[in-house]
């Protein structure tokens, strides 16, 4: 069974640019989750989306953060404009409807220059 | 909120040595409790969790944990590390958030194995 997939892997761009950041989560899976992982530190919760409700967003900064998930499935996540403190690794993850337990991709490392 | 303390930002240990990884969580009720691996350019794979019941939970690659209330840890031990067992680890509490479970993480140990 495939893991949760993630696009691009490295992502380098200048500030003020917009990135995009791509996830397939694992099938079946209703739960999906963007995280932020700044260096040397846990990840942190951006938005977690119950099929294709983002139910719990409290952590994006939705001044220059936004992210999707048109069909339950597949989710986008977007900055516009980036900043110099937006480099960081962002992870996405995903559980089954309920479940403890939430499967990570290998993340997008992001580098803002 | 809960929160979650990893004292150690950086252990050595010879390869063949034993290991512990420290955890503390702070939590209002009964916690749910994981450890993750992270490997340099990948993500995070699960080593172990606890729920309930027994209070030291068996994981993959020859991990295990312990629970213990009473000193609100949940550290993390191997009787011999391996040098494939390198890389930087990371406690999570869970709490319940609807029908999900809302992971959060501390900021991690970084493990260093020595021939």
């Amino acid at each position: 069974e495939a893991g949760v997939v993630q696009s691009p892997r490295y992502k380098i761009i200048e500030k003020k640019q917009p990135v995009a950041f791509w996830c397939n989560p694992i099938s079946g899976h209703n739960t999906l989750y963007w995280y932020l992982q700044n260096l040397g530190q846990g990840p942190e919760l951006l938005i977690r989306y119950e099929n294709e409700e983002a139910v719990d967003d409290s952590q994006l900064p939705k001044d220059r953060f936004s992210a999707e998930r048109l069909k339950g499935v597949d989710s986008t996540l977007k900055i516009q404009p980036a900043e110099l403190g937006d480099s960081a690794v962002y992870l996405c993850a995903s559980s089954q409807q309920g479940a403890d337990t939430q499967y990570f991709g290998p993340g997008t490392r992001l580098t803002v220059l | 909120a809960q929160s979650v303390t990893q004292p150690d930002i950086h252990i050595t240990v010879s390869e063949g040595a034993s290991l512990e990884l420290r955890c503390n969580y702070s939590y209002g009720a009964t916690p749910y409790l994981f450890w993750y691996v992270q490997s340099p350019g990948q993500g995070l794979q699960l080593l172990l969790k606890y729920f309930s019941g027994d209070t030291l939970v068996q994981g993959i690659k020859g991990f295990e944990a312990e629970f213990k209330r009473s000193q609100s840890s949940f550290n993390l031990r191997k009787p011999s590390v391996h040098w494939s067992d390198a890389a930087e680890y990371f406690c999570a509490v869970g709490s319940t958030s609807g029908s999900a479970r809302q992971l959060t993480f501390g900021s991690g140990t970084q493990l260093t194995v020595l021939p």
